[in-house]
């Protein structure tokens, strides 16, 4: 079954500390993964993907994320956290088709 | 203006009512989608449009009705609306199919 699991609801970081939100997925074939941050009372706005080649992708605003096909996962990270960053992050799998899979995200608050 | 516009941001109508939720995209996508996100649950597929075609119904009721004139514009007809449709509802468009989103600000809908 094609199915992303991001597995904590919540997160809570200090400023300034580093960061990493989870995301494993279940895929038969090479996986398109996405990572999209969402602040409140907003849409979701693209941080990175992942289509093929180099493992470690780059994204915008400073997050990263890393592609581990033996672990299924495709964790983001970000080395310093910023207040800017507290917001709701999702993890998603393209299928094809234009079909997207969405895991149910992972709320970050980020504490002074 | 670039990006996914969408208006109204804020709805609040009637069970017996009929409106519609617009969507337009300044960049030059050929695929645009709704989404519906409800609290607590995962972002759930409702239209898409490719080239103006309609390519995915995913089993919504039909009070909402998705139209695409053209490849800039989306709209969303609802009419004798249930209070469990309250959610906020997202457009987004994409260059090609997993390619990643650019999605809209959202309508908040509230069905009285």
């Amino acid at each position: 079954a094609q199915s992303v699991t991001q597995p904590d609801i919540h997160i809570t970081v200090s400023e300034g500390a580093s960061l990493e939100l989870r995301c494993n997925y279940s895929y038969g074939a090479t996986p398109y993964l996405f990572w999209y941050v969402q602040s409140p009372g907003q849409g979701l706005q693209l941080l990175l993907k992942y289509f093929s080649g180099d493992t470690l992708v780059q994204g915008i605003k400073g997050f990263e994320a890393e592609f581990k096909r033996s672990q299924s996962s495709f964790n983001l990270r970000k080395p310093s956290v910023h207040w800017s960053d507290a917001a709701e992050y999702f993890c998603a799998l393209d299928t094809g088709g234009f079909k997207t899979i969405f895991g149910a995200g992972t709320r970050l608050f980020v504490k002074a | 203006e670039t990006g996914v516009t969408q208006t109204p941001r804020h709805l609040v109508m009637g069970m017996t009512n009929k409106k519609s939720l617009k969507c337009e995209q300044h960049l030059g996508h050929n695929a645009m989608y709704w989404y519906k996100q409800s609290a607590k649950k995962p972002l759930e597929l409702m239209f898409v449009y490719s080239l103006e075609e309609r390519v995915e119904n995913n089993s919504v009721p039909s009070r909402f009705s998705p139209e695409c004139p053209n490849s800039s514009h989306l709209f969303l007809h609802l009419h004798t609306l249930q209070p469990e449709d309250s959610a906020l509802y997202l457009c987004a468009s994409s260059q090609r199919e997993s390619y990643g989103y650019t999605f809209g600000s959202g309508t908040r809908l509230t069905v009285v």
